[in-house]
């Protein structure tokens, strides 16, 4: 059972270019979420999704975009990567349940993006 | 809208003291509380969580969190540190009915634990 994984783990991009991040999980998960970690500003979210097939905005979506084609995985993307955009990404996600209405959320280990 | 406030952005302190990293939330609706830890170059794990109850939390490695409605702050304790201790901690909010579970996290705290 490896929880929460994410690839790459370290990137290295100039202005421009684009790439995607894949988060998986292997927990049967519904929910799942991207958020990026800069330093002073804790964890932000990007984009979330309750399910296979839909998506959401979070707080700070703009110049990304992501998929959920399939319940375990979870994709962001940076069609035209900005400096702005260096971070850390994490991804979590969390069972659904309708017997509670909080469940936790677990993490990845985080993508290290770097955009020059 | 939610907010959380760490109110210090570093705390260093000597292995063996005790410790008090400060949260306070901002919130309209009620709200569950959370403290997660990261260590160095990891993800994200969950200390401890208040959902209802005692508002005493006891959560891992010896942290414990006093939930205070009136002061609206939910503060991280630990009698006694460890080096290993040294993370960064962050308070989180999220509140009853939320669509997505979406969480609202602070800034986070620097624990440095010194011997």
């Amino acid at each position: 059972n490896a929880g929460v994984t994410q690839t790459p783990k370290f990137r290295v991009l100039k202005t421009g270019q684009s790439m995607t991040l894949l988060c998986a999980q292997d927990m049967n998960h519904e929910y799942m979420y991207w958020y990026r970690q800069d330093p002073g500003m804790g964890l932000r979210l990007i984009h979330y999704s309750v399910g296979e097939g839909t998506t959401a905005k979070g707080e700070v979506p703009d110049g990304y975009n992501v998929s959920r084609l399939k319940k375990q995985n979870f994709l962001l993307g940076l069609e035209s990567a900005a400096p702005s955009q260096t971070s850390v990404y994490f991804c979590a996600s969390s069972y659904q349940s309708d017997r509670t209405l909080y469940n936790e959320q677990f993490f990845g280990p985080g993508t290290r993006l770097t955009v020059l | 809208a939610q907010s959380v406030t760490q109110l210090d952005s570093q705390v260093p302190v000597f292995e063996e003291a005790p410790v008090e990293l400060r949260c306070n939330y901002s919130s309209s609706v009620s709200v569950y509380l959370f403290w997660y830890v990261q260590y160095p170059n990891q993800g994200l794990q969950l200390l401890l969580k208040y959902l209802s109850g005692s508002t005493l939390v006891k959560g891992i490695n010896g942290f414990e969190a006093e939930f205070n409605k009136s002061q609206t702050s939910f503060h991280l304790r630990k009698p006694s540190v460890h080096i290993s201790d040294t993370a960064e901690y962050f308070c989180a909010v999220i509140t009853l009915y939320n669509q997505g579970g979406k969480l609202i996290f602070g800034q986070g705290t620097e624990l440095s634990v010194k011997p």
